[in-house]
């Protein structure tokens, strides 16, 4: 059975901080990695990465898998609250029903 | 473009009662699909279609139907509701492309269900 694990379960830092968000996974056939921020509603998509060692960025966000430790970071540089929210992994293991969630990581940014 | 629609936005049933949970894109997407979020658990698959008059069974089906007659529509049944399907669902697409593309997919706002 394939299995996303995501730790920690909830975080909660000062904004300016480093954030650092793990994700590791066991699925058969891997073909990528999701990261998702859900705020109040619906998931948003952040990345998908299916290659090992190459960082993707979006403004303060960045991520990068290692295909060789079965895992992936999630990075948040100069949190702000409205970093504030649930980050969802989920790894594509063989077609679009083969997508399976980590139950996320709750980050908290204070002032 | 509205997106990924939902209705109701939350719903309270009584065990034994039947539903319909809406859901509507307007992005001519051919892939569409059901996930409920349930604490500790992360999205679960409930039911997927690749296309007009095509679903399938997701991770977590039973309780659950689905239909899909448009493009646009994918409506989720539930036949018989039980405390257990207390969860907010979500809807979501994506397009087709040279096949499924998951860094698009759209989900919609969510529809809180509680079962009493």
């Amino acid at each position: 059975e394939d299995k996303v694990v995501q730790s920690p379960l909830s975080l909660v830092v000062h904004e300016g901080d480093t954030v650092t968000l793990n994700c590791s996974y066991e699925v058969t056939n891997f073909r990528s990695l999701l990261w998702y921020k859900q705020e109040k509603k619906a998931p948003t998509f952040l990345f998908m990465l299916t290659s090992s060692g190459i960082e993707k960025k979006s403004g303060r966000l960045s991520s990068i898998l290692d295909k060789k430790e079965l895992s992936s970071i999630l990075n948040i540089t100069a949190s702000q609250t409205g970093d504030s929210a649930i980050y969802l992994c989920a790894v594509n293991s063989g077609g679009y029903q083969k997508v399976t969630f980590g139950t996320g990581t709750k980050l908290q940014v204070i002032p | 473009n509205a997106g990924v629609t939902q209705t109701p936005k939350f719903q309270v049933l009584k065990t034994g009662q039947s539903m319909t949970l809406q859901c509507a894109q307007d992005m001519n997407h051919e892939y569409m699909s059901w996930y409920r979020q349930d604490p500790g658990m992360g999205l679960r698959l409930i039911h997927y279609s690749v296309g007009a008059g095509i679903t399938d069974q997701g991770e977590v089906p039973n309780g659950y139907n689905v239909s899909r007659s448009t493009t646009e529509d994918f409506p989720l049944r539930l036949l018989s509701a039980a405390p257990s399907q207390t969860s907010v669902y979500f809807c979501a697409s994506s397009l087709q492309g040279a096949g499924p593309s998951l860094e698009t997919q759209y989900f919609g706002p969510g529809t809180r269900l509680l079962v009493l």
